[in-house]
Order: structure tokens, then C-alpha cells, then sequence
């Protein structure tokens, strides 16, 4: 089974100032899918990012953008104008294209200083 | 947003009884998932389904059964609770291969 690393069990930020969550993977697949996840107090999971492996330019929705550094099966998310909402738990996730199971990690919890 | 709903979406049980979870989607997705989720361990699967009366087992399955008998639903069942089985389950169901989860809202079942 493949592996998902989040090496920060916990991360602060300052408000307005960027932060990044960091990622690694196990997988001897050439072709899968990544995927960022925000777990608020709510706890309700919502997707934030995806990314495909066979794509060399890294995804972006809005203030959030990821570092794919497929080589060094890394998967990094950046959070920019960080903003009070943003704290939660962030999960990334693995996803290969022959597979239905999604790996995930075990987490970072992000919080967010006014 | 997808809808995908979960009942109960809390339960405390004794030990030893058998407890069902609910999962219901209403986007026709073939593939449906059940996660628990416990602290430091972040996601876990326990079963999953691809497609009706098609299910396997995931990492942590003991102590755990599934029934998918109509597109929409996916049940899961503790068929004599345990304490260590005290955990948030979370199901989640997806369309096609490659695309993402969408989960539902979550169960938090606490066995006492």
C-alpha cells in the first residue's frame, strides 16, 4: 500500500501572511492523482486542491497552490493571504490511477493568528 | 456539493451490541468508501464498494462489515462494538477512477 507523510502535525501562521503544508508519498506508480483536503471544526471535508501526476504545472485555485515535485514524490500546498477561515486540519491525499483506494495522511493542523 | 448524508450523525452504544452506519448519495456514484478517523492516524479505510453487491476490504476491516444492495447506499456494520472501535466514521463516494471523494458529514460513534 502506498504511503502519505505529513511530517507537521501542527503549523501557525500569522493572518494575511503565507504558510506551507508539507507532503511526501510512497508510490512506485507512474500515474496517480493528489489532493489536498481542509477538515474544519465542522468537520466536514472539503477538497481544496487536486493535482495529476502526469502534469508538469502545479495546480492553483485562488490563494492556494501546490509545489508537485514528482521526482521527489513531494506535494506541498501553499496558502497565501492566509485568513481566519483557514484553520483546520489539512489532510493530503493519494490517489493512484489504477486503484480505488485513497490514501491519506495523518494530518496538520493549521492554526491562523489574527 | 455533493449529497452525500450519514445517519446517525452521533451514536454511543454499549459494548458487545451490534451498531449499523448509514451512508446515502443521491449522485450515482459508483464508488463509495468508509473511513474511520482517529487522532494521529488521520484516515483509514475500512471497506469500500465499486459498484452493487461489489465491496472489498480495506487497512483496518476486522470488526467490520459492509452491504451495498442499491447504488445509494452503503452500510456499514460493528457486529459486537468494541471500545477501540470508538471513532468519527466517514463515508465518501466517487464517480469515475480518477476523480476525487466527496464525503459525507460524518458519524461520531462512541462505545461504552
Amino acid at each position: 500500500a502506498q504511503t502519505v507523510t505529513q511530517s507537521q502535525p501542527e503549523m501557525s501562521v500569522q493572518e494575511a501572511e503565507t504558510v506551507t503544508l508539507s507532503c511526501t508519498y510512497d508510490t512506485s506508480e507512474s500515474d496517480y492523482y493528489l489532493f489536498w483536503y481542509k477538515q474544519p471544526p465542522s468537520r466536514q471535508m472539503i477538497l481544496v486542491i487536486r493535482q495529476e501526476a502526469y502534469k508538469q504545472q502545479n495546480a492553483t485555485e485562488n490563494r492556494f497552490s501546490v509545489n508537485f515535485q514528482k521526482a521527489a514524490k513531494s506535494f506541498s500546498l501553499k496558502i497565501s493571504d492566509s485568513q481566519l477561515g483557514d484553520a483546520a486540519m489539512y489532510f493530503c491525499a493519494y490517489r493512484s490511477n489504477t486503484g480505488n483506494q485513497f490514501y491519506f495522511g495523518t494530518g496538520t493542523s493549521l492554526t491562523v493568528i489574527p | 456539493d455533493a449529497g452525500i448524508t450519514q445517519s446517525p450523525r452521533h451514536k454511543v452504544t454499549e459494548t458487545g451490541t451490534p451498531v449499523t452506519l448509514r451512508c446515502h448519495q443521491t449522485e450515482n456514484h459508483r464508488y463509495m468508501y468508509w473511513y474511520r478517523q482517529d487522532p494521529g492516524h488521520g484516515l483509514r479505510l475500512i471497506h469500500y464498494s465499486y459498484g452493487v453487491k461489489d465491496t472489498d476490504k480495506g487497512e483496518v476491516s476486522d470488526g467490520y462489515s459492509v452491504s451495498r444492495s442499491k447504488t445509494e447506499d452503503f452500510l456499514l456494520t460493528l457486529e459486537s462494538a468494541t471500545s477501540s472501535q470508538t471513532s468519527v466514521y466517514f463515508c465518501a463516494s466517487g464517480h469515475l477512477l480518477n476523480t476525487e471523494a466527496f464525503f459525507g458529514q460524518g458519524t461520531r460513534l462512541t462505545v461504552v
